[in-house]
């Protein structure tokens, strides 16, 4: 079956990077997109981005295009999001997510990792 | 383009129907429009993949309808397990967004 497994939580201080893992199985990781989306306590989800099929391009909302590198290593079927400069307010859950394939670009997500919580905290 | 859902919270009692909105800033013309269901420390799950297009395994009583800027998702008989809260997802052009959500609370 597909799974998606996200590494375990970090704790960080301000200023800090952080890089989250997504392992997946049961499909070809490298033919379909990687999405990242997070979560704040108590509030509703955020895209930051995903990277497309065969590692075509990446595409980041606004807010994240100077902080968020998206990777995946197909050798491994792991995808990698490493968001840089923390900041408290980047405390969050942050789930990967698979993309289905849409001719229109982006995609819904029909498969997601459990999570990885991330705080920041001095 | 930007997802306005409401109501934010919906108070309903088993066996009732609920009826949640979701508004687009403009014209969805390729109607890339998703639902989502989150149960508390879940990841969400996706329910519509289309604006009428139910996902495998998504029960009957869920039903989506809409087009171009108004969207709906309707649960015909509220079971126990649907008290959960439901995100709007407009995708195809980057940025993907999401709607602030609807949660369904039981009266």
């Amino acid at each position: 079956q597909i799974q998606l497994v996200q590494s375990g939580a970090e704790v960080k201080e301000p200023g800090a990077s952080v890089r989250v893992s997504c392992k997946t199985s049961g499909y070809t990781m490298i033919t379909m997109g990687v999405t990242w989306v997070r979560q704040a306590p108590g509030q509703g989800l955020e895209w930051l981005g995903r990277i497309s099929p065969y590692n075509i391009d990446t595409d980041l909302a606004q807010k994240f295009q100077d902080r968020v590198t998206l990777t995946t290593d197909a050798s491994t079927s792991t995808g990698f999001m490493e968001l840089r400069n923390l900041r408290y307010e980047d405390t969050a859950v942050y789930y990967c997510a698979r993309e289905a394939y849409c001719s229109g670009g982006t995609c819904f997500s029909d498969h997601w990792g459990q999570g990885t919580l991330v705080t920041v905290s001095s | 383009i930007v997802l306005t859902q409401s109501p934010d919270t919906l108070s309903l009692s088993p066996g009732e129907r609920a009826t949640l909105s979701c508004r687009a800033s403009e014209s969805l013309t390729a109607s890339y429009l998703a639902w989502y269901q989150q149960k508390p420390g879940q990841p969400p799950r996706l329910l519509m993949d289309g604006p009428s297009s139910a996902a495998t395994g998504t029960p009957d009583r869920f039903r989506g309808s809409g087009s171009g800027t108004d969207f709906s998702l309707t649960i015909s008989r509220m079971e126990p397990e649907d008290f959960a809260v439901y995100y709007c997802q407009y995708y195809g052009t980057p940025p993907v967004t999401f709607g602030g959500g609807t949660r369904l609370e039981i009266k």
